[in-house]
């Protein structure tokens, strides 16, 4: 089946550098890639959704400048925390969309720890 | 917009008892749901989805949910609960193209 492989699984990165989070599509082309924040204790929340050779689309509330993503191949997306700070301490999670139906393959997820 | 509704926050069965994780939506369109599995620090592994056809999906590890339009609920449930339960279990309706996911159920199993 689709595989998305999301790494690293774990970052703890100092307060006001940036970090990096990568997903690939190991089997498939992901056209759309969907990231996602999890807090402890909380559901999943939908930060933004990239499209392969476009820019992404960010939910409200959402930091574009922040949290850049970058999806340029159908295999790779990218999610950059930029100046990130303890509050940005999170689970992030990768989704692709597989196949022409509703079909969503998750990465790992990647805990980010901000000190 | 389309939302989702888990009552419980926290369920706790006996090993070998009945599941009941409950899950209602909120749509304007016929609606595509989902019911996720989460262990600690992990992804998320679909269990089942529905997409219009069949009205009870069968889903992976024993785990089947009904859509029921007029009840506007898609509970899943489990007639036996193993120890390897033990999960988060998110209930998700897509929603312009990312899933809504609900605020989710910690199941636990007690021996």
């Amino acid at each position: 089946g689709a595989v998305v492989s999301q790494h690293p699984s774990r970052v703890i990165c100092k307060s006001g550098t940036s970090v990096k989070i990568e997903c690939r599509s190991l089997d498939f082309q992901a056209t759309t890639m969907f990231w996602y924040r999890q807090f402890p204790k909380q559901s999943l929340m939908l930060m933004a959704t990239s499209n392969e050779g476009s820019k992404a689309t960010y939910e409200q509330g959402v930091e574009k400048d922040k949290f850049l993503i970058n999806h340029a191949s159908l295999t790779l997306s990218t999610l950059t925390v930029t100046s990130a700070h303890p509050e940005d301490s999170s689970f992030y999670i990768c989704s692709a969309r597989t196949g022409s139906g509703y079909g969503y393959t998750f990465g790992s997820g990647t805990r980010l720890t901000v000190v | 917009a389309q939302s989702v509704t888990q009552l419980g926050s926290h369920v706790s069965v006996s090993e070998g008892a009945l599941v009941l994780l409950r899950c209602n939506y909120s749509s304007s369109v016929p609606p595509y749901l989902f019911w996720y599995v989460q262990y600690p620090n992990q992804g998320l592994q679909l269990l089942l989805k529905y997409t219009s056809a069949a009205t009870l999906v069968k889903g992976i590890n024993g785990f089947e949910a009904e859509f029921k339009k007029s009840e506007t609920s898609f509970h899943l449930t489990k007639p036996s609960a193993h120890m390897s339960d033990a999960a988060e279990y998110f209930c998700a309706v897509s929603d312009r193209g990312g899933l809504t996911f609900g605020t989710g159920t910690r199941l636990t199993i007690i021996p």
